[in-house]
């Protein structure tokens, strides 16, 4: 099964409001990867995270790895309906030579 | 412009009929693998190839082949297709060295009747 889980599965944001996805590994990863995947369309990557604590920015999604390398997270602020589809965190762990997507959060934006 | 192709987009196929999605990628990626979608689960890996003549299993590769003859091509073969075989699939690349981001193909939304 899959050993990275990602909570919320859905999240449904008036536009305007923040909202946060959480990715959380049983064990340590290496590195981290987030994508967004539009309606109908295909696994787009948006960020890359390696270092522990690591904190980055792309306009108004700030995504974190954190400190033990088990769990990230993407916020994002005033959400705009641009921001609908679903976002998936991917982690490495060197054990599992592979990489293990989340099952992702699906993000409906009311206008 | 750096792609990864697939192909067909859709089809609709019947039980037991072999039918192959093809895939290729001209960024001479190493690595490429094949996913499946299903709604609630995500990605599932079901084959991934590190090199040329080199595949290996992913999480659900029952009912699947695939082959690796050239370092661009990476086809997916259902020999025997089955209702529970329904599904979107994706092909993606990436450089095998480098944990670096993975491209992904448009998409094969199959379905079997």
């Amino acid at each position: 099964g899959q050993q990275v889980m990602q909570i919320p599965q859905y999240q449904h944001v008036q536009e305007g409001e923040d909202f946060t996805t959480y990715c959380n590994s049983s064990t340590t990863l290496s590195n981290i990867q987030w994508y967004k995947q539009r309606p109908g369309g295909h696994p787009v990557f948006l960020i890359q995270l390696v270092k522990s604590g690591e904190v980055k920015k792309q306009k108004r999604l700030t995504f974190q790895f954190g400190e033990a390398k088990k769990n990230s997270s993407l916020h994002i602020t005033a959400t705009q309906t641009t921001d609908v589809g679903t976002y998936f965190c991917v982690g490495y762990d060197d054990s599992w030579g592979k990489l293990q997507f989340g099952a992702g959060t699906q993000v409906v934006v009311t206008p | 412009e750096a792609q990864v192709t697939q192909n067909p987009r859709y089809l609709i196929t019947v039980t037991g009929k072999k039918l192959t999605v093809t895939c290729s990628q001209n960024m001479n990626h190493e690595y490429m693998s094949w996913y499946r979608q299903d709604p609630g689960l995500g990605l599932r890996q079901i084959y991934y190839s590190m090199n040329v003549e080199v595949t290996d299993k992913g999480d659900v590769p029952e009912g699947y082949k695939v082959s690796r003859k050239e370092k661009r091509n990476f086809p997916l073969i259902l020999e025997s297709p089955s209702p529970n075989q329904t599904s979107l699939y994706f092909c993606a690349s990436r450089d095998r060295v480098l944990f670096t981001e993975a491209f992904f193909g448009q998409g094969t939304r199959l379905t079997v009747v």
